[in-house]
């Protein structure tokens, strides 16, 4: 693995089902994010993790959860996924967790809930 | 609240300057990052200013002032591949980063 890597590339999923975004990164950085960007918005932050066992809430996180249980991963958890979540995610590290740092993206997740 | 303004879209020459404008009102200031972002790509950091001023690094430069809330992507000898998005991002107060909408940059031969 170079880098941060992200799967599935991407799914289609019904409405209800839950669903888990990978998210891998080797660069042993502290801190993670997730984010999902929509046509004509901002990215949008859910959660971050600024260190391993700790996470927060960014500016989106109804309906989403985060663990981060290790350095190297950040799964993304959608519980019963809605068609507003149909979106693309990224995934994003840092190796300071105050986001003065330069965050490194992995290759999206383009997600569709039908 | 807080925003991060741009253009939605513009269009150059290959081989002409563009200049991307960012204008930003935000509760505090801890630097504006700007990424570029191909289509269906990841965006890719391009700079990171918190000094008011300029900052060159080869065909692109970065400027910012903080008394206006304004920064801009200044982009010289454009190539076909420089067609893509610019993302500008402001670090706030608390140390979270409020992005933009992105600038669709369309060059043409």
């Amino acid at each position: 693995i170079a880098g941060i890597t992200q799967a599935p590339t991407s799914q289609i999923l019904a409405a209800g089902r839950r669903m888990t975004l990978r998210c891998t990164q080797d660069m042993r950085h502290n801190a993670m994010y997730w984010y999902r960007q929509d046509l004509g918005l901002g990215l949008r932050l859910i959660h971050y993790s600024n260190t391993a066992g700790t996470t927060g809430k960014g500016e989106v996180p109804d309906g989403y959860s985060v663990s981060r249980a290790n350095t190297d991963d950040f799964p993304l958890t959608l519980a019963s996924a809605v068609p507003s979540q149909t979106s693309v995610y990224f995934c994003a590290s840092s190796l300071a967790g105050d986001s003065t740092d330069t965050q490194y993206f992995g290759p999206g997740t383009r997600l569709t809930v039908l | 609240g807080q925003n991060i303004d741009q253009p939605t879209e513009m269009t150059a020459t290959e081989g002409a300057i563009v200049q991307i404008n960012c204008t930003y009102q935000t509760s505090g200031f801890n630097g504006l990052f700007w990424y570029q972002q191909h289509a269906g790509e990841a965006p890719t950091f391009l700079s990171y200013n918190v000094l008011d001023g300029l900052e060159e690094k080869g065909r692109f430069s970065s400027f910012l002032s903080r008394s206006k809330g304004y920064s801009y992507l200044l982009l010289k000898e454009l190539q076909m591949k420089d067609s893509a998005s610019y993302l500008c991002a402001v670090c706030d107060s608390n140390y979270q980063l409020i992005w933009g909408a992105g600038t669709k940059l369309i060059i043409k031969p």
